[in-house]
């Protein structure tokens, strides 16, 4: 079944505004990933955050991790249209476990 | 110099008929994937190779096929089409999973049944 979540669905910004995506899931998890998705292309692996970490930084992307909540966030700064993609959690429960994809948050950027 | 490359891009072709598609990477990962993503975007895994031996299956029909003739090669035979099998097909790579390795994806194959 489902592992990740993501809220909002869709998100719609103007270009400088931060993004916030939301991520829930329901398992105990060694390690969370965010990837992104243009439209007619693959995924792209953005940032991974281990289950013992809080934040992570990557750029203009801060992830979190609250394990108690099983909730991660991650957050775009000062948005650029070119950062107009869908975004997906996917957790990660260790060994040879699969990686578990959320529906995914689709953010446009305006300019 | 593309990592990971998935032949064909479009695939359109009738109920009933059988038809691959094809996978390659050059990034020396041991572990490759075939995931399905559907309309609304939701992705899920299909099947799992290590070093061209099957780790994950997860409930898909038998008409659909794997086959792993060497690590750097993940191809997917469908059987029999059905409507219901017109989806975007992702082939990914990772070294192997144990501590967390990303993903690499291909740029997809979307495949219409008609």
């Amino acid at each position: 079944s489902q592992q990740g979540e993501e809220d909002p669905q869709a998100l719609s910004i103007q270009e400088g505004e931060n993004a916030t995506m939301n991520c829930s899931y329901k398992t105990s998890i060694n390690n969370l990933q965010w990837y992104r998705q243009n439209s007619g292309r693959g995924l792209v692996h953005l940032i991974l955050i281990r289950s013992n970490e809080r934040e992570k930084h990557s750029g203009r992307l801060r992830v979190t991790l609250d394990t108690s909540k099983k909730s991660s966030s991650l957050l775009i700064t000062a948005s650029r249209a070119a950062d107009t993609a869908s975004y997906f959690c996917a957790t990660d429960k260790g060994g040879s476990e699969k990686l578990v994809f959320g529906k995914g948050t689709k953010l446009t950027v305006n300019p | 110099d593309t990592a990971v490359s998935q032949t064909p891009k479009y695939l359109v072709t009738q109920m009933g008929n059988d038809k691959s598609i094809k996978c390659e990477q050059n990034l020396g990962h041991d572990t490759m994937y075939w995931y399905k993503q559907d309309s609304k975007k939701f992705l899920k895994i299909m099947f799992s190779y290590n070093n061209k031996e099957l780790i994950i299956n997860e409930t898909v029909p038998n008409r659909f096929s794997p086959k792993s003739p060497d690590k750097a090669h993940l191809n997917l035979h469908i059987n029999s089409l059905e409507l219901g099998d017109s989806a975007v097909y992702f082939c990914a790579s990772s070294h192997p999973r144990e501590g967390g390795s990303p993903l690499h994806f291909g740029n997809g194959t979307r495949l219409t049944v008609t």
